[in-house]
């Protein structure tokens, strides 16, 4: 069992819905979860993180974190052309574990 | 805005031959990490620091050593390069402390192509 799990993906949705994107995670102490983007060919960076159980908004982001079920989402409404790209999930333990990352196509 | 810069950004060599990656940041960040991706998988982490002259193997076996001399510059050497070693290498840094402290902040990267 990999230590953080992502749907690989592409999930598509059309421009202006809301796109899902979820990980889960096996270690019960982990403290804290990140999302990051990455487009094609560069290097992640970061959206948001969380670490207290519920729901913390960023703008078009929403971060979703349940500790109990081991699971975190990211919300992204509005969702844009520009949003396309592959999303990471990563926890921190030592360093930070990331997961394979989802593959995110909004169609216009 | 992260300021962290890694050089070469591509390189091609041969097998056998030593080569050392450069990393470095000017925010005075205790904690830098370098990982290993290939094109669309997974980052893997194979070494970090938590400072000068600190520093850990991470999840990935590899077969590169690191040095933290200073606090701005965390180089990665591989003593003789292979094809297996053809990836995209990944430095990053950040500030450590508390939760909210360990965003990590990634530099643009280095291809390398082992021939």
């Amino acid at each position: 069992q990999k230590e953080v799990e992502q749907n690989s993906g592409p999930l598509s949705v059309p421009e202006g819905a809301i796109a899902s994107l979820n990980c889960t995670y096996s270690d019960r102490g982990s403290q804290s979860f990140f999302w990051y983007r990455q487009y094609s060919g560069k290097s992640p960076e970061l959206i948001m993180f969380i670490y207290s159980n519920g729901d913390k908004e960023d703008g078009r982001f929403t971060a979703q974190l349940n500790k109990a079920s081991q699971y975190v989402s990211l919300l992204i409404r509005d969702s844009q052309p520009s949003d396309s790209a592959t999303y990471l999930c990563a926890v921190k333990k030592r360093a930070l574990t990331f997961g394979s990352g989802t593959r995110l196509q909004v169609q216009p | 805005e992260a300021d962290i810069y890694q050089t070469p950004r591509y390189l091609v060599i041969g097998t056998g031959k030593k080569i050392t990656l450069e990393c470095s940041q000017t925010m005075g960040h205790d904690k830098m990490y370098w990982y290993q991706q290939d094109p669309g998988m997974e980052l893997h982490l194979i070494h970090y620091s938590y400072g000068v002259n600190s520093t850990e193997k991470g999840d990935l076996s590899s077969e590169s050593t690191v040095s933290r001399i200073r606090t701005e510059h965390f180089p990665l050497t591989l003593e003789s390069a292979r094809p297996s070693h053809t990836s995209q290498y990944l430095c990053a840094s950040s500030p450590g402390g508390d939760l909210y402290q360990e965003t990590q902040y990634f530099g643009p990267g280095t291809r390398l192509l082992v021939l």
